[in-house]
């Protein structure tokens, strides 16, 4: 089975840093993704992990510990754009040879002035 | 290049009623993957088609179904509507899920109401 634990909100200031933590227990595992996702709108892509380390895109970061099943997406310089949920996915193969996302239920960033 | 498409985007239904969902995958795309999303469950697999075929089923019930023509456009239904279902069902286009990497592109979802 599945289980990807993240906070359900968090809150942070306008130009600051927040870091938004992921931590899974899975059968199998092929890699991890980070989504945003806007109120109202489709899930889109930030970033993917497939092995150990840090993949710095922008002001987006993400990390991965395989060994401790654990990621995190690092936001730097917020925006108040970056106001949304942000999904934790990790991937794993299924019998029919897909690779198929289990979502985390998100975390809702809040950024304020 | 065009995104994922996904009709309606807004539908109201009442309990045992049936509704019928669509999707165009991105020209090119031949993975299409159906999601459910719910405030309290968040983002739950339903199934995935490839090639008019379905490869992969989540853990719902025999009243959702699905499938895929062969210009990779895909189509779910779900039949005797219940409350429970009111979501945001989402579709999700890829080339090809077996590929190791594999990036999803989401459509814009369809808003399903049951009353």
């Amino acid at each position: 089975g599945q289980n990807i634990d993240q906070p359900t909100e968090m809150t942070a200031t306008e130009g600051a840093i927040v870091q938004i933590n992921c931590t899974y227990q899975t059968s199998g595992f092929n890699g991890l993704f980070w989504y945003q996702q806007h109120a109202g709108e489709a899930p889109t892509f930030l970033s993917y992990n497939v092995l150990d380390g840090l993949e710095e895109k922008g002001r987006f970061s993400s990390f991965l510990s395989r060994s401790k099943g654990y990621s995190y997406l690092l936001l730097k310089e917020l925006q108040m754009k970056d106001s949304a949920s942000y999904l934790c996915a990790v991937r794993d193969r299924w019998e029919g040879g897909s690779y198929i996302p289990t979502f985390g239920r998100g975390t809702s960033l809040i950024v304020h002035p | 290049k065009a995104g994922v498409t996904q009709t309606p985007r807004y539908l109201i239904k009442t309990r045992g009623q049936q509704v019928t969902l669509s999707c165009s995958p991105i020209s090119g795309h031949r993975s299409v993957s159906w999601y459910q999303q719910t405030p309290g469950q968040g983002l739950q697999f339903l199934f995935e088609y490839f090639s008019e075929t379905q490869r992969n089923k989540g853990n719902f019930p025999g009243r959702f179904s699905g499938r895929q023509f062969s210009n990779s456009r895909s189509e779910m239904n779900v039949s005797t509507l219940e409350l429970g279902d009111s979501a945001l069902y989402l579709c999700a286009s890829s080339l090809d899920a077996r590929e190791g990497y594999n990036e999803q592109f989401f459509g814009p979802g369809t808003r399903l109401t049951v009353l």
